[in-house]
């Protein structure tokens, strides 16, 4: 079975440039999780979508965006990069119903911002 | 909202020594709890779970936690690291029976030395 899988792995943008960053989660899976790896700051919820519904968002300012497309894959958007948001983005999946609500992660991209 | 934390960021440790992670967290409700591991290149991995029942759980690689209820606490033990064992350890909590967002610790880097 395919775990979640991320495109691209490294990423380079200039500041004031846009991003989308793709996420696939595993076959079955109808929630994304999307977390940004800061160093130094650990990991940080971003994003929460499930059934093309955005069901959460973390404390990130509205340039992060994203979405979810009904065979549940998942784009997040960000607007405007300033350097601090160079980074690890992680997506994860899970299933939304059955009790287990554990989170599979990717591989995540790299995003750099020069 | 709950919060998650790991007091030590850095651990050294000899091969065959025995390992202790502290994971302490602070939420009013029920919680499942979760302790993942990040290999150097690689990306996050589940070690194990508890969702309810035994309080000692067994994960992969011969790693076990044990919740503590009256002390709000998930340690993560191993008798003896192996060098392998060097990674970035997080714990993570989720309210139980919801699909929501994890949060984590700030993670503990354990090196093991040869």
């Amino acid at each position: 079975e395919a775990g979640v899988t991320q495109s691209p792995t490294h990423l380079i943008k200039t500041r004031g440039q846009q991003v989308t960053l793709r996420c696939s989660p595993i076959s079955g899976h109808t929630s994304v999780y999307w977390y940004q790896q800061a160093l130094g700051l650990g990991l940080q919820f971003l994003l929460w979508y499930d059934e093309g519904e955005e069901r959460n968002r973390g404390n990130f300012p509205p340039r992060f965006s994203g979405r979810q497309f009904p065979n549940y894959s998942s784009e997040l958007n960000v607007n405007a990069l300033e350097l601090e948001d160079s980074a690890l983005y992680l997506c994860a999946s899970s299933l939304k119903s059955g009790g287990s609500y554990e989170q599979y992660f990717g591989p995540g991209t790299r995003l750099t911002v020069t | 909202a709950q919060s998650v934390s790991q007091h030590n960021h850095h651990v050294i440790l000899s091969e065959a020594a025995s390992l202790e992670l502290g994971c302490n967290y602070s939420y009013g409700g029920t919680v499942n709890l979760f302790w993942y591991v990040q290999y150097p290149g690689q990306h996050l991995q589940l070690l194990l779970k508890y969702f309810s029942g035994d309080p000692l759980v067994k994960g992969i690689k011969g790693f076990e936690a044990e919740f503590i209820k009256s002390k709000f606490s998930f340690n993560l033990r191993k008798p003896s690291v192996q060098w392998s064992d060097t990674a970035e350890y997080f714990c993570a909590v989720i309210p139980t029976g919801t699909a929501s967002k994890l949060t984590f610790g700030t993670g503990t880097r354990l090196q093991v030395t040869l």
